[in-house]
């Protein structure tokens, strides 16, 4: 069965520092990554996804992420903080070929941001 | 209007009451979800419809009962709740229900069941 696990709930980081919020999955096929993020009150709306091809893939805002077969890891990096990052960061992975249906979320990493 | 939209935002119910989540989606997608967001836990699927035909029921409590008239319109009919099902209940909708398909959501509806 697959899962997903975010370490770290909370992630506090100053403004203009780097952001690193991590994601392992467990899958025993290839996967389909994605992170998704949701401000206060908000539904989730999609930063990146991975899905075949190169394994460093850029989203919206700044934010990029990597996959790492070897390490089974898709890690949410930006290399500057700013307020506005301030939000509940959910990653996802379903099998390569699967349906939604299959979509498994993490738990979520909330992410502080201090001025 | 553009996107998912749900309605209402806030809901406060008893256990005997019978309501309904609605949502809506102007993107032309043919796919539509049901998911529960409660604190601490992951997100849970609990209905996909493609193309108005239910594909998924997460093992689902027959309280909740979902109805998706055309592709896009999805409802969730909620009888005799209890307060463990107080949440965030997100619609979403994507192009297909193929993995590789980007999830679109709305803003959710908050329940709360007294």
């Amino acid at each position: 069965a697959q899962s997903v696990t975010q370490l770290g709930s909370h992630v506090s980081v100053s403004e203009g520092a780097l952001v690193l919020l991590r994601c392992n999955y467990s899958s025993s096929v290839p996967p389909y990554l994605f992170w998704y993020v949701q401000y206060p009150n908000q539904g989730l709306q999609l930063l990146l996804k991975y899905t075949t091809g190169a394994t460093l893939v850029k989203g919206i805002n700044g934010f990029e992420a990597e996959f790492k077969k070897s390490e089974t890891s898709f890690h949410l990096t930006k290399p500057s903080a700013h307020m506005s990052d301030a939000a509940e960061y959910f990653c996802a992975v379903t099998p390569y070929g699967g349906s939604q249906g299959n979509l498994i979320f993490g738990k979520g990493t909330k992410l502080s941001v201090k001025p | 209007e553009t996107g998912v939209t749900q309605t209402p935002r806030h809901l406060v119910m008893g256990m005997t009451n019978k309501k309904s989540l609605k949502c809506e989606q102007h993107l032309g997608h043919n796919a539509m979800y049901w998911y529960k967001q409660s604190a601490k836990k992951p997100l849970e699927l609990m209905f996909v419809y493609n193309f108005k035909e239910q594909t998924e029921n997460n093992s689902v409590p027959s309280r909740f009962s979902p109805e998706c008239p055309n592709s896009s319109h999805l409802f969730l009919h909620l009888h005799t709740l209890q307060p463990e099902d107080s949440a965030l209940y997100l619609c979403a909708s994507s192009p297909g229900d193929s993995g590789a398909n980007v999830l679109t959501f709305g803003a959710g509806s908050r329940l709360t069941v007294l």
